[in-house]
């Protein structure tokens, strides 16, 4: 069945400091990868996404890596700030039909940055 | 301002009612979706609409039912509530063309 596995489920950083987040899936016919950040009291928002033609995206200080052959996805964050504490969900897309898709998320990623 | 949004916030019952969440979209997109966010903060997909037609309907109880008036609108009603539906309740939109989902502010259902 379509699974997405997401680790670590606690990240703790200092200030500056990189963190990286991985997920796997399970379904070869995912092919659009998108992270969200959800923040305390709000809803998910889509920080950067990749799709499988592609290998690696940069905007900022986030990045993501693709792996089509292990079926695995990663975030990293350079240079982390305390505001980007939160929690960080991965997903992967399946087309469902022809007129919609479905995310299959990850189970999250809470990251703390310290002072 | 462009976005989703939710109405209302939180919604506090008891057992047994019956209650709806409404979902409006101006982003001018095709697509709409309700998640069911539980305790442990998984994200699970409910339904999904597509011009007003039910696309995916996901081993959702019968006491809940969507219903999309237009493109712009996606509400829930959900029927004889239980316990086991407290969670937060997320609408989401997107273009058919395009996979970027975009999220709602949520519901925070509480049934007591």
């Amino acid at each position: 069945g379509e699974n997405v596995e997401q680790h670590p489920s606690t990240l703790s950083v200092q200030e500056g400091d990189s963190a990286v987040i991985k997920c796997t899936y399970s379904d070869s016919a995912s092919n659009y990868f998108p992270w969200y950040k959800q923040e305390l009291g709000k809803g998910p928002q889509l920080i950067i996404d990749i799709r499988s033609n592609v290998g690696e995206k940069k905007d900022q200080r986030i990045a993501v890596t693709l792996n089509k052959t292990a079926k695995h996805f990663s975030l990293h964050i350079t240079e982390t700030q305390p505001e980007d504490s939160a929690v960080y969900f991965c997903a992967a897309s399946i087309r469902y039909g022809g007129a919609t898709n479905k995310l299959i998320f990850g189970t999250g990623t809470l990251l703390a940055v310290q002072p | 301002d462009t976005a989703v949004s939710q109405t209302p916030k939180y919604l506090v019952t008891q057992m047994g009612n019956d209650k709806s969440i409404k979902c409006e979209q101006n982003l001018g997109h095709d697509t709409m979706y309700w998640y069911k966010q539980d305790s442990k903060k998984f994200l699970k997909i409910m339904f999904s609409y597509n011009n007003k037609e039910l696309i995916i309907n996901e081993t959702v109880p019968n006491r809940f039912s969507p219903k999309s008036p237009d493109k712009a609108h996606l509400n829930l009603h959900i029927n004889s509530l239980e316990l086991g539906d407290s969670a937060v309740y997320f609408c989401a939109s997107s273009h058919q063309t395009n996979n970027e989902q975009f999220f709602g502010p949520g519901t925070r259902l509480t049934v007591l």
